[in-house]
């Protein structure tokens, strides 16, 4: 029972190149969000999806774009990585009856 | 404008009870959450609140008064373990979650 998946958990990127971070989840849950989560702050919602096919901007979408392509996939992009994008960022899902998120483990991005 | 604010850190002895707060301004309220967060890991889900009143869950009591704004999180009997971050999270009129910074819990011996 894998839950909500996340890969890669550790990267390191040079400011201008450009990576996907891959969420799965296997719950069969509508909904899945990116979150990033910084030092002294909150989880900041990134972008998020309410179904197949669907997204959504949420408080901090710039310099990101997303894709759910499949139900259980939400890829997340970094076009051109600059170092405020150094960060740790949460993937999670819910289903449609419940509020309750179901966090991946994160992946740990660093940009210099 | 949106607002979750719980304290920043926060001491306590092992065995004790402890008491983290959580005052929230949100544009429309459809549940409060509390989520658990050791360093290092994902944010695991403890307690759901959308009436008044307490929620209690083993050693894990939550209370919620929408007229206040408020919520506290009570933890009985504190364990070692227990050593963690502590987020307050409130569902808007739109269904998101908006989240409080965390009130980093440290349990001494």
């Amino acid at each position: 029972n894998a839950g909500v998946t996340q890969t890669p958990k550790f990267r390191v990127l040079k400011t201008g190149q450009s990576m996907t971070l891959l969420c799965a989840q296997d719950m069969n849950h509508e909904y899945m969000y990116w979150y990033r989560q910084d030092p002294g702050m909150g989880l900041r919602l990134i972008h998020y999806s309410v179904g197949e096919g669907t997204t959504a901007k949420g408080e901090v979408p710039d310099g990101y774009n997303v894709s759910r392509l499949k139900k259980q996939n939400f890829l997340l992009g970094l076009e051109s990585a600059a170092p405020s994008q150094t960060s740790v960022y949460f993937c999670a899902s819910r289903g449609t009856d419940t509020g309750e998120l179901f966090f991946g483990e994160g992946s740990r991005l660093t940009v210099l | 404008g949106q607002n979750i604010d719980q304290p920043t850190e926060m001491t306590a002895t092992e065995g004790a009870i402890v008491q983290i707060n959580c005052t929230y301004q949100t544009s429309g309220f459809n549940g409060l959450f509390w989520y658990q967060q050791h360093a290092g890991e994902a944010p695991t889900f403890l307690s759901y609140n959308v009436l008044d009143g307490l929620e209690e869950k083993g050693r894990f009591s939550s209370f919620l008064s929408r007229s206040k704004g408020y919520s506290y999180l009570l933890l009985k009997e504190l364990q070692m373990k227990d050593s963690a971050s502590y987020l307050c999270a409130v569902m808007d009129s739109n269904y998101q979650l908006i989240w409080g910074a965390g009130t980093k819990l440290i349990i001494k011996p």
